[in-house]
Protein backbone atom coordinates (compact mmCIF):
# COMPACT_ATOMS: atom_id res chain seq x y z
CA UNK A 1 0.00 0.00 0.00
CA UNK A 2 0.72 3.65 -0.31
CA UNK A 3 3.41 4.79 2.36
CA UNK A 4 3.30 8.51 3.93
CA UNK A 5 7.05 8.53 5.75
CA UNK A 6 7.47 11.32 8.47
CA UNK A 7 10.60 12.25 10.21
CA UNK A 8 11.63 12.55 12.65
CA UNK A 9 9.54 10.52 14.96
CA UNK A 10 10.60 12.02 18.23
CA UNK A 11 12.91 15.56 18.67
CA UNK A 12 13.17 16.99 22.48
CA UNK A 13 14.73 20.67 21.67
CA UNK A 14 14.67 24.04 23.91
CA UNK A 15 12.94 26.78 24.32
CA UNK A 16 13.38 29.60 21.59
CA UNK A 17 14.06 27.15 18.82
CA UNK A 18 12.90 25.88 15.71
CA UNK A 19 11.92 22.06 14.75
CA UNK A 20 11.30 21.01 11.27
CA UNK A 21 9.16 17.99 10.71
CA UNK A 22 9.35 16.48 7.19
CA UNK A 23 6.52 14.45 5.35
CA UNK A 24 7.18 12.38 2.58
CA UNK A 25 4.76 10.14 0.63
CA UNK A 26 6.98 7.59 -0.59
CA UNK A 27 5.50 5.77 -3.66
CA UNK A 28 2.96 8.49 -4.88
CA UNK A 29 2.84 11.99 -5.57
CA UNK A 30 0.90 13.95 -3.12
CA UNK A 31 -0.31 17.54 -4.15
CA UNK A 32 -1.89 17.95 -1.19
CA UNK A 33 -0.76 16.89 2.49
CA UNK A 34 -2.25 17.35 5.64
CA UNK A 35 -0.86 18.45 9.02
CA UNK A 36 -2.44 17.10 12.00
CA UNK A 37 -2.23 17.89 15.93
CA UNK A 38 -3.06 15.73 18.34
CA UNK A 39 -3.54 16.37 21.95
CA UNK A 40 -3.13 13.20 24.95
CA UNK A 41 -6.01 11.37 24.89
CA UNK A 42 -7.77 13.65 22.08
CA UNK A 43 -8.59 13.43 18.43
CA UNK A 44 -6.70 14.80 15.63
CA UNK A 45 -7.25 18.52 14.97
CA UNK A 46 -6.39 19.56 11.50
CA UNK A 47 -4.10 22.42 11.07
CA UNK A 48 -3.18 23.13 7.75
CA UNK A 49 -3.27 21.80 4.25
CA UNK A 50 -0.35 22.01 2.44
CA UNK A 51 -0.75 23.20 -0.93
CA UNK A 52 2.15 21.97 -3.88
CA UNK A 53 3.90 24.88 -5.29
CA UNK A 54 1.14 27.35 -3.13
CA UNK A 55 0.58 28.52 0.08
CA UNK A 56 -1.02 26.67 2.41
CA UNK A 57 -4.77 26.97 4.07
CA UNK A 58 -4.63 27.09 7.58
CA UNK A 59 -7.06 26.08 10.33
CA UNK A 60 -8.89 28.90 12.14
CA UNK A 61 -6.91 29.35 15.61
CA UNK A 62 -3.81 28.31 14.12
CA UNK A 63 -0.70 30.85 13.68
CA UNK A 64 0.49 30.84 10.22
CA UNK A 65 3.82 32.27 11.61
CA UNK A 66 4.63 29.88 14.35
CA UNK A 67 3.63 26.36 12.40
CA UNK A 68 5.49 27.44 8.51
CA UNK A 69 4.85 24.91 6.33
CA UNK A 70 6.38 24.52 2.67
CA UNK A 71 5.30 21.96 0.02
CA UNK A 72 7.74 22.29 -2.42
CA UNK A 73 7.71 19.22 -4.16
CA UNK A 74 4.79 16.67 -5.30
CA UNK A 75 6.70 13.92 -2.90
CA UNK A 76 7.96 16.29 0.33
CA UNK A 77 5.47 18.72 2.71
CA UNK A 78 7.31 20.59 5.84
CA UNK A 79 6.35 22.13 9.03
CA UNK A 80 8.37 24.05 11.44
CA UNK A 81 7.70 24.85 14.52
CA UNK A 82 9.12 28.76 15.58
CA UNK A 83 10.59 29.55 18.28
CA UNK A 84 8.70 26.66 19.85
CA UNK A 85 7.52 27.14 23.44
CA UNK A 86 6.53 24.00 25.98
CA UNK A 87 2.73 24.91 24.89
CA UNK A 88 3.80 23.39 21.52
CA UNK A 89 4.67 20.20 22.77
CA UNK A 90 2.27 17.12 21.16
CA UNK A 91 2.33 14.49 19.01
CA UNK A 92 2.09 15.92 14.90
CA UNK A 93 0.83 13.69 12.16
CA UNK A 94 0.91 14.29 8.71
CA UNK A 95 -1.99 12.83 5.89
CA UNK A 96 -1.79 12.52 2.12
CA UNK A 97 -4.20 11.41 -0.21
CA UNK A 98 -3.52 9.28 -3.15
CA UNK A 99 -5.41 10.59 -6.34
CA UNK A 100 -8.65 7.83 -6.80
CA UNK A 101 -8.45 6.83 -3.33
CA UNK A 102 -11.14 7.90 -0.87
CA UNK A 103 -8.52 7.64 2.02
CA UNK A 104 -5.96 9.64 3.29
CA UNK A 105 -2.24 7.93 4.22
CA UNK A 106 -0.97 9.06 7.52
CA UNK A 107 2.80 9.28 8.60
CA UNK A 108 3.77 7.89 11.72
CA UNK A 109 3.27 11.08 13.55
CA UNK A 110 5.96 13.26 15.46
CA UNK A 111 6.30 13.22 19.45
CA UNK A 112 8.01 16.54 19.96
CA UNK A 113 9.08 17.79 23.66
CA UNK A 114 10.13 21.33 24.40
CA UNK A 115 11.87 21.82 27.22
CA UNK B 1 -21.40 20.34 8.69
CA UNK B 2 -20.08 16.94 8.72
CA UNK B 3 -19.79 15.00 12.67
CA UNK B 4 -18.80 11.54 13.85
CA UNK B 5 -19.69 10.33 17.29
CA UNK B 6 -17.99 7.61 18.51
CA UNK B 7 -18.87 6.20 22.05
CA UNK B 8 -16.48 7.39 24.92
CA UNK B 9 -14.03 4.94 26.07
CA UNK B 10 -11.81 3.07 27.58
CA UNK B 11 -13.01 0.22 26.84
CA UNK B 12 -11.65 -2.92 28.83
CA UNK B 13 -11.93 -6.23 27.71
CA UNK B 14 -10.60 -9.78 28.92
CA UNK B 15 -8.93 -11.48 25.97
CA UNK B 16 -11.23 -13.91 23.33
CA UNK B 17 -14.28 -11.26 24.32
CA UNK B 18 -16.55 -9.87 21.80
CA UNK B 19 -15.70 -5.96 20.83
CA UNK B 20 -18.45 -3.42 19.64
CA UNK B 21 -17.28 0.47 19.42
CA UNK B 22 -20.10 2.61 18.42
CA UNK B 23 -19.92 5.14 15.72
CA UNK B 24 -22.60 7.64 14.27
CA UNK B 25 -21.90 10.03 11.58
CA UNK B 26 -23.72 13.28 10.10
CA UNK B 27 -22.97 14.00 6.87
CA UNK B 28 -24.54 15.45 3.38
CA UNK B 29 -24.41 13.60 0.47
CA UNK B 30 -22.84 9.97 0.68
CA UNK B 31 -19.34 9.94 2.62
CA UNK B 32 -16.77 7.12 2.64
CA UNK B 33 -16.77 6.04 6.61
CA UNK B 34 -13.53 4.54 7.69
CA UNK B 35 -12.09 2.98 10.96
CA UNK B 36 -8.08 4.26 11.44
CA UNK B 37 -6.41 2.02 14.09
CA UNK B 38 -3.42 3.83 16.56
CA UNK B 39 -1.11 2.27 18.30
CA UNK B 40 0.92 3.70 21.38
CA UNK B 41 3.53 6.61 19.89
CA UNK B 42 2.39 5.60 15.82
CA UNK B 43 0.59 7.50 13.46
CA UNK B 44 -2.65 6.27 12.17
CA UNK B 45 -3.21 3.12 9.95
CA UNK B 46 -6.62 2.40 7.82
CA UNK B 47 -8.26 -0.48 9.33
CA UNK B 48 -11.02 -1.24 7.08
CA UNK B 49 -13.56 1.20 4.78
CA UNK B 50 -16.91 1.60 3.37
CA UNK B 51 -17.35 3.38 0.63
CA UNK B 52 -21.44 2.87 0.10
CA UNK B 53 -24.58 1.96 1.65
CA UNK B 54 -24.73 -1.54 3.45
CA UNK B 55 -20.82 -2.31 2.17
CA UNK B 56 -18.92 -4.48 5.10
CA UNK B 57 -15.09 -3.01 5.65
CA UNK B 58 -13.08 -6.16 6.60
CA UNK B 59 -9.82 -6.79 7.59
CA UNK B 60 -7.82 -8.63 10.71
CA UNK B 61 -10.96 -10.50 12.26
CA UNK B 62 -12.52 -6.82 12.06
CA UNK B 63 -15.64 -5.70 10.79
CA UNK B 64 -18.15 -3.04 10.07
CA UNK B 65 -20.90 -2.14 8.11
CA UNK B 66 -22.03 1.22 6.33
CA UNK B 67 -25.88 1.65 7.60
CA UNK B 68 -27.27 4.47 5.90
CA UNK B 69 -30.36 4.23 7.20
CA UNK B 70 -29.33 4.50 11.08
CA UNK B 71 -26.15 6.77 9.68
CA UNK B 72 -23.92 4.38 12.03
CA UNK B 73 -21.04 2.21 10.93
CA UNK B 74 -20.31 0.49 14.92
CA UNK B 75 -17.16 -1.54 14.98
CA UNK B 76 -17.13 -5.08 16.04
CA UNK B 77 -14.36 -8.52 16.32
CA UNK B 78 -16.01 -11.60 17.45
CA UNK B 79 -12.21 -12.26 19.53
CA UNK B 80 -9.92 -9.49 20.56
CA UNK B 81 -6.12 -10.49 21.43
CA UNK B 82 -4.30 -8.37 23.56
CA UNK B 83 -2.03 -6.95 20.92
CA UNK B 84 -5.60 -5.37 19.40
CA UNK B 85 -5.22 -2.86 22.51
CA UNK B 86 -4.94 0.65 20.99
CA UNK B 87 -6.97 3.88 20.12
CA UNK B 88 -9.32 3.31 17.24
CA UNK B 89 -10.96 6.30 15.61
CA UNK B 90 -14.42 6.22 12.89
CA UNK B 91 -13.88 8.93 10.51
CA UNK B 92 -15.89 9.66 7.09
CA UNK B 93 -14.04 11.57 4.08
CA UNK B 94 -15.94 15.17 2.34
CA UNK B 95 -18.57 14.13 0.25
CA UNK B 96 -16.81 16.59 -2.16
CA UNK B 97 -13.61 14.88 -2.92
CA UNK B 98 -11.84 16.80 -0.84
CA UNK B 99 -10.15 13.60 1.30
CA UNK B 100 -10.00 15.54 4.12
CA UNK B 101 -11.63 13.29 6.69
CA UNK B 102 -13.83 14.37 9.89
CA UNK B 103 -12.37 12.26 13.04
CA UNK B 104 -14.54 10.85 15.60
CA UNK B 105 -13.00 11.75 19.09
CA UNK B 106 -11.24 8.00 19.60
CA UNK B 107 -12.41 5.35 21.55
CA UNK B 108 -9.22 3.70 23.45
CA UNK B 109 -9.73 -0.14 23.90
CA UNK B 110 -7.47 -2.23 26.65
CA UNK B 111 -7.25 -5.94 26.55
CA UNK B 112 -6.34 -7.95 29.39
CA UNK B 113 -4.62 -11.23 29.32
Amino acid sequence: GAVVSQHPSRVICKSGTSVKIECRSLDFQATTMFWYRQFPKQSLMLMATSNEGSKATYEQGVEKDKFLINHASLTLSTLTVTSAHPEDSSFYICSAPMTGNTEAFFGQGTRLTVV
Amino acid sequence: GNSVTQMEGPVTLSEEAFLTINCTYTATGYPSLFWYVQYPGEGLQLLLKATKADDKGSNKGFEATYRKETTSFHLEKGSVQVSDSAVYFCALSDPGGSYIPTFGRGTSLIVHP
